[in-house]
């Protein structure tokens, strides 16, 4: 089945720093792929997503390129803050309507 | 309205009870969903609907748990009988379609603790 396999953390950076989470995807079909953001004690928000390969979603300083070959939407922002503090996940969906989530991966940015 | 509107916000039962939680989609979408985030970041698809109508329901546990989305009310999720496994945040979304590249937004979850 349809499967999201993203880096574990929890990923501890400082202010400024660089930060890559890595995702890899297993689907049937050119599913969409999204990045959804946790922070503390809120639902989930949209960050990016992508619906077709090459594509790039872009927002909040955050960017993630669909990548068919590798089957990866690894999610990068060049500098970090400590308000991007939050758990990040990973999400495809084949039909646009069920998301299938990986496990999150905790960011912790120190200032 | 402009955002899913989920209550409870919290929500504590006893073994044995029922718990009953309500979504208000955002307004002019018709499609629903209710997954179910356990072990803090685990989640599970639940149950979807297309207005009033169940659209998908592989993900709802056959026993205890229903779900209802009628015409001019929030939709809502119960859990009959709660087990100490039902804890957990259940997050209610919604889409204005089911079409490529829809876009699914969430409310900010109903946290059920069952002691």
């Amino acid at each position: 089945g349809d499967s999201v396999t993203q880096m574990e953390g929890p990923v501890t950076l400082s202010e400024e720093a660089f930060l890559t989470i890595n995702c890899t995807y297993t689907a049937t079909g050119y599913p969409s792929l999204f990045w959804y953001v946790q922070y503390p004690g809120e639902g989930l928000q949209l960050l990016l997503k992508a619906t077709k390969a090459d594509d790039k979603g872009s927002n909040k300083g955050f960017e993630a390129t669909y990548r068919k070959e590798t089957t990866s939407f690894h999610l990068e922002k060049g500098s970090v803050q400590v308000s991007d503090s939050a758990v990040y996940f990973c999400a495809l969906s084949p039909n646009d309507y069920k998301l299938s989530f990986g496990a999150g991966t905790t960011v912790t940015v120190r200032a | 309205g402009e955002e899913v509107a989920q209550t409870p916000k919290h929500l504590v039962r006893g073994e044995g009870q029922k718990a009953k939680l309500y979504c208000a989609p955002i307004k002019g979408h018709s499609y629903v969903f209710w997954y179910q985030q356990v072990l803090k970041n685990e989640f599970k698809f639940l149950i979807s609907f297309q207005n009033e109508n169940v659209f998908d329901e592989t993900g709802m546990p056959k026993e205890r748990f229903s779900a209802k989305c009628l015409p001019n009310s929030p939709c809502s999720l119960e859990i009959q009988a709660t087990k100490l496994e039902d804890s957990a945040v259940y997050f209610c979304a919604s889409s204005q379609s089911s079409g490529f590249g829809n876009t699914i937004y969430f409310g900010e979850g109903s946290w059920l603790t069952v002691v």
